[in-house]
């Protein structure tokens, strides 16, 4: 069975930086790209980031670009974002999803997580 | 960058068809992809790359996508198809993906 385990949201500062991971299980990681998705409470889905199978393409959403860094680690069935200077406009749930194929760009997402809350508050 | 605007909501009674369309430029040239979210779950893929369905998904859910506009049919509604629904594309012009606003379906 697959599944995805999101970990490390909690309550952070603005301006402060953030870590999450998320770690994978019933499937080969390295078959697939992953994601990050974030959802604030009753609004819609954003797309944050998303890294190839082998971390060869890595994308990020505008609103993300050189704060956010996603990378994984295959041996570890593993991926993290690295979240600095965060604002109060970056709390959100944050999910973690497996990419349909190896490609950051096709398929889709089909098995996502259940999310983990990061509250961006002095 | 691109967007996709999709009704905010859908209501329609149960045995009925429902369609809730996802309007982009050029959208036909795309592949669409489309997740239910019921409360308090994660989304789940429901339909990929425009009309194909992940297994497990049953076949009352269909697809379709031509010119500026993708649809999600669903077939003989029925209750437990209330949810918020959410097209998706990769926007080529700027390297990302890109989700529709979402539509929230109501069964009558």
């Amino acid at each position: 069975e697959v599944q995805l385990v999101e970990s490390g949201g909690g309550l952070v500062q603005p301006g402060k930086s953030r870590r999450l991971s998320c770690v994978a299980s019933g499937f080969t990681s390295d078959d697939y790209a992953m994601h990050w998705v974030r959802q604030t409470p009753g609004k819609g889905l954003e797309w944050v980031s998303g890294i190839s199978w082998n971390s060869g393409t890595i994308a990020y959403a505008d609103s993300v670009k050189g704060r956010f860094t996603i990378s994984r680690d295959n041996a570890q069935n593993s991926l993290y974002l690295q979240m600095n200077s965060l604002r109060r406009e970056d709390m959100a749930l944050y999910y973690c999803a497996r990419g349909a194929t190896r490609k950051v760009d096709s398929g889709g997402f089909d098995y996502w997580g259940q999310g983990t809350l990061v509250i961006v508050s002095s | 960058s691109y967007v996709l605007t999709q009704p905010p909501s859908v209501s329609v009674a149960p045995g009925q068809t429902a369609r809730i369309t996802c309007v982009g430029i050029n959208i036909g040239s795309k592949s669409v992809h489309w997740y239910h979210q019921k409360p308090g779950q994660a989304p789940v893929l429901v339909v990929y790359d425009d009309s194909d369905r992940p297994s497990g998904i049953p076949e009352r859910f269909s697809g379709s996508n031509s010119g500026h506009t993708a649809t999600l049919t669903i077939s003989r509604v029925e209750v437990g198809d209330e949810a918020d629904y959410y097209c998706q594309v990769w926007d080529t012009s700027g390297d990302h993906w890109v989700f529709g606003g979402g539509t929230k379906l109501t069964v009558l």
